[in-house]
């Protein structure tokens, strides 16, 4: 079982649709989540980090379910410069820092 | 704030030869450094943690002897790809954590370098 795996996607959607990324993780003791999102050739950039209690950011609402091991993230009226690729992400080495990367989910918003 | 620069952006080397590529935190210090590999349409992986002035933890997998780090400086490391051959063709990234004001968590990813060996 892969540490992170995500919805394969694509996902294509029209502008103002909202959209819902699902991740899951395998290692039990990871103790920070994140998302992050990649344009196109381009290096990643942290959209939010994932709390318990689940957090919003404007359009943006991300969930954590530590029992399930399940990461999700929200995308409300979807706009056409969220056109990307979404990353889930997980600190799987617990004091011994390390990211483990999904492998992205690639949401397209069309006009 | 926060700027981490790569060099070069894009290199395309012969087999055989050896990269080096370079990171640099550019308004920052920053003890842990850390780079990364991503393939096509794969997931970045890490390749290693550098530490400043100590050797770096490679992961499973990742030869040490083959992918050479050096983090000699708080704002600066490098990743030397020996003899590198066509599979090592990839997109390399780097990031880095600020060694004050915020645990390692808060990592900023470089611009990244497309290595293409013939």
């Amino acid at each position: 079982r892969k540490e992170v795996e995500q919805d394969p996607g694509p996902f294509n959607v029209p502008e103002g649709a909202t959209v819902a990324f699902n991740c899951t993780y395998s290692n039990s003791a990871s103790q920070s989540f994140f998302w992050y999102r990649q344009d196109c050739r381009k290096e990643p950039k942290l959209l939010m980090s994932v709390y318990s209690s689940g957090n919003e950011d404007g359009r943006f609402t991300a969930q954590l379910n530590r029992a399930s091991q399940y990461i999700s993230l929200l995308i409300r009226d979807s706009k056409l410069s969220d056109s990307a690729t979404y990353l889930c992400v997980v600190n799987s080495g617990g004091s011994n820092y390390k990211l483990t990367f999904g492998k992205g989910t690639l949401l397209t918003v069309n006009p | 704030g926060a700027v981490v620069s790569q060099h070069p952006s894009r290199v395309i080397c012969k087999s055989g030869t050896s990269v080096k590529i370079e990171c640099r935190s550019l308004d920052f210090q920053a003890t842990t450094m850390f780079w990364y590999r991503q393939f096509p349409k794969q997931s970045l992986m890490l390749m290693a943690t550098s530490n400043e002035g100590s050797k770096a933890t490679y992961e499973q997998g990742v030869e040490k002897d083959k992918f050479l780090i050096n983090h000699a400086s708080l704002t600066l490391s490098t990743l030397t790809v020996t003899s590198a051959h066509p599979e090592d063709s990839s997109f390399y990234i780097c990031s880095a954590s600020p060694t004050s004001g915020g645990a390692l968590e808060t990592q900023y990813f470089g611009p990244g370098t497309r290595l293409l060996v013939l």
